[in-house]
């Protein structure tokens, strides 16, 4: 049961446009909303979270937008640069700390 | 360089074998993970521990697959009698959980992965 699902495998962008990541989940209990990029034969590296509380975090060019009532959030890339490409996961969880689950990831290509 | 390490970095085994990887996390970090990554797929989680009390495994983790993390520092992950569906980047991974708000989130940090090739 994937309770945290990207149903895009790959995205291609232009560099300088926007690139929107989309994630949405099942389990109504996650309270807690991170992406991760990465890299080939590297490890994920955390890029930006979300708690159930706010509907919006941003920082610097990525922003994440959560709509809770649909289960769904999202990751903006503005402007996208030819290093945003990797494969971006996006990761939940519930209270208590529990430990994260991840989506099968989007990998993101920006064009120059 | 404080950030999570993991060793080997690579692994090449016969099935069969056993295998043994290393993971130190990032200093003062209570948390300890251990996740696994196939092609095409998002880390899955296998194990983790809270200094050295290891307080969930995945029913991913077979009784071939063991995990310690003795002192509550650095962490082993053995996996015996290796099989081909073994072969896949072993993921570690930290975090520092403070007592207090349940909901506080837990943002992990991740090593660089050990790849397991099992022929």
């Amino acid at each position: 049961d994937q309770q945290v699902k990207q149903n895009s495998p790959s995205l291609s962008v232009q560099e300088g446009r926007i690139s929107i990541l989309n994630c949405d989940y099942t389990n109504s209990m996650f309270d807690y909303f991170l992406w991760y990029k990465k890299y080939p034969a590297e490890g994920p590296t955390f890029l930006i979270s979300i708690s159930s509380i706010k509907d919006k975090n941003e920082d610097g060019r990525f922003t994440v937008f959560l709509n809770k009532s649909a289960k769904h959030l999202s990751l903006h890339i503005v402007p996208s640069q030819p290093g945003d490409s990797a494969v971006y996961f996006c990761a939940a969880s519930v209270p208590g700390n529990t430990p994260l689950v991840f989506g099968k990831g989007t990998r993101l290509s920006v064009i120059a | 360089d404080t950030g999570v390490s993991q060793d080997p970095r690579h692994k090449i085994t016969k099935r069969g074998q056993n295998v043994t990887f290393r993971c130190d996390p990032i200093s003062e970090h209570n948390r300890l993970y251990w996740y696994r990554q196939t092609l095409g797929q998002g880390p899955e989680f296998l194990t983790y521990f809270q200094n050295e009390a290891q307080l969930e495994k995945s029913r991913l983790l077979s009784d071939r697959f063991s995990a310690e993390r003795p002192k509550g520092s650095f962490s082993t992950l053995e996996i015996q009698r290796t099989e081909q569906g073994d072969s896949a980047m072993y993921l570690c991974a930290s975090s520092r959980v403070r007592g207090g708000n349940p909901s506080s989130g837990n943002t992990i940090y991740f090593g660089e992965g050990s790849w397991l090739t099992v022929v």
